[in-house]
């Protein structure tokens, strides 16, 4: 069974940029998580999607946002970008995104300059 | 405000001997568990969980102690391999249904390191 997988794997881009980043869960999975993780706040939730809706948030600004597929692919995507915008990206799957085990991909290293 | 909290950035530990890396949480409303293990610039890999209704959980070398009353959850790796060199996480999770979808709380990870 294939892994969830992150595309790409790595980007620059400029500040005022914008970015997408992209995700496939694992077949059958229909929760999509975001995650954020850098050095000084290590991994930060982003947002959930679960058939195309988003049901959950973290405390990012509204510069960060995203979307589902039917097929439960999903995009991340991040305007006006900052420098404080670099980290590396990581989306997880899950069932159903509820208490079950979510399984992470390796993720989108991103960096702004 | 660092709802779980691993307060041991890093623990070195010889091989064949047990590692004991350490997980503090805040929010009683915590009740399922998981610990990932991470290399660098990769995505975290899931390594065992734990619900609240247990106080262990086992799986080959790992083992997971959940101490609800003091609000603590540990793993225990025996006997420890090089190969578990890695950055350990531990995250947790609400109850299920109203803002908790797809959302993990982690802590900020601590760095095994096995010596031969």
């Amino acid at each position: 069974k294939a892994g969830v997988t992150q595309t790409p794997r790595y980007l620059i881009k400029t500040r005022g940029q914008q970015v997408t980043l992209s995700c496939s869960p694992i077949s059958g999975h229909r929760s999509v998580s975001w995650y954020q993780q850098t050095p000084g706040q290590g991994l930060q939730f982003l947002f959930e999607y679960f058939s195309e809706t988003q049901r959950n948030k973290g405390n990012f600004p509204g510069r960060f946002s995203g979307r589902q597929f039917s097929n439960s692919r999903s995009e991340m995507n991040v305007s006006t970008l900052e420098l404080g915008d670099s980290a590396l990206y990581l989306c997880a799957s899950s069932l159903l995104g509820m208490k079950e085990t979510q399984y992470f991909g390796p993720g989108t290293r991103l960096l702004v300059l | 405000d660092q709802q779980v909290k691993q307060n041991s950035p890093s623990l070195s530990v010889q091989e064949g001997r047990i590692s004991i890396l350490n997980c503090d949480y805040t929010n009683s409303m915590f009740d399922y568990f998981l610990w990932y293990k991470k290399y660098p610039a990769e995505g975290p890999t899931f390594l065992i969980s734990i619900s609240s209704i247990k106080d262990k959980n086992e799986d080959g070398r790992f083992t997971v102690f959940l101490n609800k009353s003091a609000k603590h959850l540990s793993l225990h790796i025996v006997p420890s391999q090089p190969g578990d060199s890695a950055v350990y996480f531990c995250a947790a999770s609400p109850d299920a249904g109203g803002t908790s979808y797809g959302k993990l709380t982690f802590g900020q990870g601590t760095i095994l390191t096995v010596h031969p």
